[in-house]
């Protein structure tokens, strides 16, 4: 199941400059887009959304951009901290009337933001 | 903050033994999930529960597991009767409506 796609495994950066993390997705229908920031042995940490009617959001440091013509989001961090050096998720749900909006989650990117 | 709390954070089970994770949603929260990660593999969505009834379940899903809402607080994933491959970190999450997730911190299930 490829549905949602993270084609870079790993990623690092320096402490203060951007991050990227790039998600692809197949599915037309997803109509929601999570990202999840994750550390070893931990759950999945929620870190910013956005809906499929807006094309970016903004929480702090963190940016999402959504590209629905190009079926791709980019999470954008800024500064980076080395505090934010973790494995990122990208997930996506489509709305379904009586059912259980699954979210279907990427391989990840593990993140390391170098001091 | 709330958080989900799951118990026990770690499981040791033989094969064909049943196991029961437990979950603690957050408390105003009514759509609840359970999720999977094999070592080395994607998170995978196993159901999804509301209004006391199943929602939604993946093909993973099948007659050896079952949900439970025992009670106004916990959520309870079963396994029957465990294989190898069950191993694996199991998550559950909840939401308040059908937005965003909120994860457990996950048992961790070894079968021998």
């Amino acid at each position: 199941d490829q549905q949602v796609k993270q084609n870079s495994p790993s990623l690092s950066v320096q402490e203060g400059r951007i991050s990227i993390l790039n998600c692809d997705y197949t599915n037309s229908m997803f109509d929601y887009f999570l990202w999840y920031k994750k550390y070893p042995a931990e759950g999945p940490t929620f870190l910013i959304s956005i809906s499929s009617i807006k094309d970016k959001n903004e929480d702090g440091r963190f940016t999402v951009f959504l590209n629905k013509s190009a079926k791709h989001l980019s999470l954008h961090i800024v500064p980076s901290q080395p505090g934010d050096s973790a494995v990122y998720f990208c997930a996506a749900s489509a709305y379904q009337q009586n059912a259980g909006n699954m979210l279907t989650f990427g391989g990840g990117t593990r993140l390391m933001v170098k001091p | 903050e709330p958080e989900v709390t799951q118990t026990p954070s770690h499981q040791v089970t033989q094969m064909g033994q049943e196991v029961i994770l437990r979950c603690v949603p957050i408390s105003n929260h009514l759509y609840f999930y359970w999720y999977r990660q094999i070592l080395g593999q994607k998170v995978e969505f196993l159901v999804s529960f509301y209004n006391n009834e199943i929602s939604e379940k993946s093909e993973i899903f099948d007659d050896q597991f079952s949900v439970e809402r025992p009670d106004g607080s916990n959520f309870t994933l079963k396994i029957r009767s465990t294989k190898l491959e069950d191993s694996a970190m199991y998550f559950c999450a909840s939401s308040e409506s059908l937005g965003t997730q909120y994860f457990g911190p996950g048992t961790r299930l070894l079968v021998l």
